[in-house]
């Protein structure tokens, strides 16, 4: 069956620092692979999508790796800050406009 | 971009008795959107899809009779718990496909507390 994976532990990291999450999936041939953030009590909030064909991606502080021959994604916070402390959730797709099946998110936590 | 209503944020019902929660896409018609359950400390969980125009497609281990979807129109869909019971008490959430764009806009969503 498929199966999207992500560290259940909690990161907790300094300010400044770079926060690396990583996702990973079985048994699936995603043509996107997304990462959202989802703060306590609300809505997850898109971040960075990243396609089948693509290496990496960059946003602002942000960037992802995808490696479809390890089936895994990295997602990279450079220079935290205590405003990044969320859960960040990866989430994989088959095509546009299809259900998005979702790994069970990464709590990080960035202290001053 | 498209941006998701979801109402109410809160509520609180007794055993038995059943709740609506409405889903509205402001900016975007929506033939599709999805409705996903989040229990503490998890991640969300695909309940079904509903489909303007027809039913519901629903996961496999969701009662469509108790998880009763109407998507009413292009831009509102809604989902009523019917007779809640005290374990139906979750973080419900929708989301708005973009259309050809992968990414999905999501709902504030509905903490559900049945007493």
């Amino acid at each position: 069956s498929q199966k999207i994976e992500q560290n259940s532990e909690a990161l907790n990291i300094q300010e400044g620092k770079t926060a690396t999450l990583t996702c990973n999936y079985t048994n699936y041939s995603p043509a996107y692979l997304q990462w959202y953030r989802q703060d306590p009590g609300r809505g997850p909030v898109f971040l960075l999508l990243i396609r089948e064909n693509e290496k990496e991606k960059r946003k602002e502080r942000l960037k992802v790796t995808f490696d479809t021959t390890l089936k895994q994604s990295l997602f990279h916070i450079t220079a935290s800050q205590p405003a990044d402390s969320a859960t960040y959730l990866c989430a994989i797709i088959k095509a546009a406009g299809n259900k998005l099946t979702f790994g069970g998110g990464t709590r990080v936590l960035v202290k001053p | 971009g498209a941006v998701v209503s979801q109402h109410p944020s809160r509520v609180i019902c007794k055993s038995g008795t059943s709740v609506k929660i409405e889903c509205r896409s402001l900016d975007f018609q929506a033939t599709t959107m999805f409705w996903y359950r989040q229990f503490p400390k998890q991640s969300l969980m695909l309940m079904a899809t509903s489909n303007e125009g027809s039913k519901a497609t629903y996961e496999q281990g969701v009662e469509k009779d108790k998880f009763l979807i109407n998507h009413a129109s292009l831009t509102l869909s809604t989902l009523t718990v019917t007779s809640a019971h005290p374990e139906d008490s979750s973080f419900y959430i929708c989301s708005v496909p973009q259309g050809v764009l992968p990414e999905a806009f999501f709902g504030q969503g509905t903490r559900l507390t049945v007493v």
